[in-house]
C-alpha cells in the first residue's frame, strides 16, 4: 500500500462478538483515520485520532494509537451483521489537513448472524 | 452532513474511447478533490489531487495525459479516462475536502464508479 499494512487482511466472527483490526504505518503522522467501506461502495469517516491521543470512543468504536510502534487498532464491541465490511486506517502525513491522505491495505470483516 | 455525488456509478466501453467521471459535493464547497482508484480487495491508491482552478498534482505512476482531472469550480471535479483499454478496468472514487479547520479533517467519498472496458 502506499502507507501502510493491516492486519488481519480477512476477519469472520459470530454476531455479539468483539472484531479487532490493526493498523501500522511506515511514517510521521499529524492523525490516523479510519473509514468503512461496503461492497462496491464508497468509504465511510469513522473516527479520527490525532498523533497526541492514545485512545478514542465513538459508540461500539475504540481506536488506540501507539506513535511509538507506529500502529494503531479499532475495536468494534458487540458486533453485528450490518458491521459486515471492509475496515481501512488511513494516515495524513505533514501538516494538518486532508492532503496526502493514503490508505492501508484493509480487514475485511464478516459478521455471521 | 456533507454529501458527495458520484456518476456513473458503472460504465461499460468499449477499448479506445474516452470516459468522464463526475464528483459533485452537494452541499458544501470543496477547495480540494481527491480521485483514488481501488482494485477487488485491494486498497485505495490515490491517484491525483485536484484543486479547484488549478492543475491537478499526480502521483508517481499515475499518466497525466490518461487520466485527464478538471476542478473547474468548487463543487465539481471530473476524471476523464482517455483512450480506456482493459487494464484501466477498475473501481474509481473521488472524495472531497471541506477545508481547514479543527473538525474538517475527514474526507467525503463519493459511492464510487465501476469501471469496464471491453
Amino acid at each position: 500500500s502506499q502507507q501502510g499494512e493491516e492486519d488481519p487482511q480477512a476477519l469472520s466472527i459470530q454476531e455479539g462478538e468483539n472484531a479487532t483490526m490493526n493498523c501500522s504505518y511506515k511514517t510521521s503522522i499529524n492523525n490516523l483515520q479510519w473509514y468503512r467501506q461496503n461492497s462496491g461502495r464508497g468509504l465511510v469517516h469513522l473516527i479520527l485520532i490525532r498523533s497526541n491521543e492514545r485512545e478514542k470512543h465513538s459508540g461500539r468504536l475504540r481506536v488506540t494509537l501507539d506513535t511509538s510502534k507506529k500502529s494503531s487498532s479499532l475495536l468494534i464491541t458487540a458486533s453485528r451483521a450490518a458491521d459486515t465490511a471492509s475496515y481501512f486506517c488511513a494516515t495524513v502525513r505533514g501538516r494538518t489537513g486532508a492532503n496526502n491522505l493514503f490508505f492501508g491495505t484493509g480487514t475485511r470483516l464478516t459478521v455471521i448472524p | 452532513g456533507a454529501v458527495v455525488s458520484q456518476h456513473p456509478s458503472w460504465v461499460i466501453c468499449k477499448s479506445g474511447t474516452s470516459v468522464k467521471i463526475e464528483c459533485r459535493s452537494l452541499d458544501f464547497q470543496a477547495t480540494t478533490m481527491f480521485w483514488y482508484r481501488q482494485f477487488p480487495k485491494q486498497s485505495l491508491m490515490l491517484m491525483a489531487t485536484s484543486n479547484e482552478g488549478s492543475k491537478a498534482t499526480y502521483e508517481q505512476g499515475v499518466e497525466k495525459d490518461k487520466f485527464l482531472i478538471n476542478h473547474a469550480s468548487l463543487t465539481l471535479s471530473t476524471l476523464t479516462v482517455t483512450s480506456a483499454h482493459p487494464e484501466d478496468s477498475s473501481f474509481y472514487i473521488c472524495s472531497a475536502y471541506r477545508g481547514p479547520g479543527p473538525t474538517n479533517e475527514k474526507l467525503f467519498f463519493g459511492s464510487g464508479t465501476q469501471l469496464s472496458v471491453l
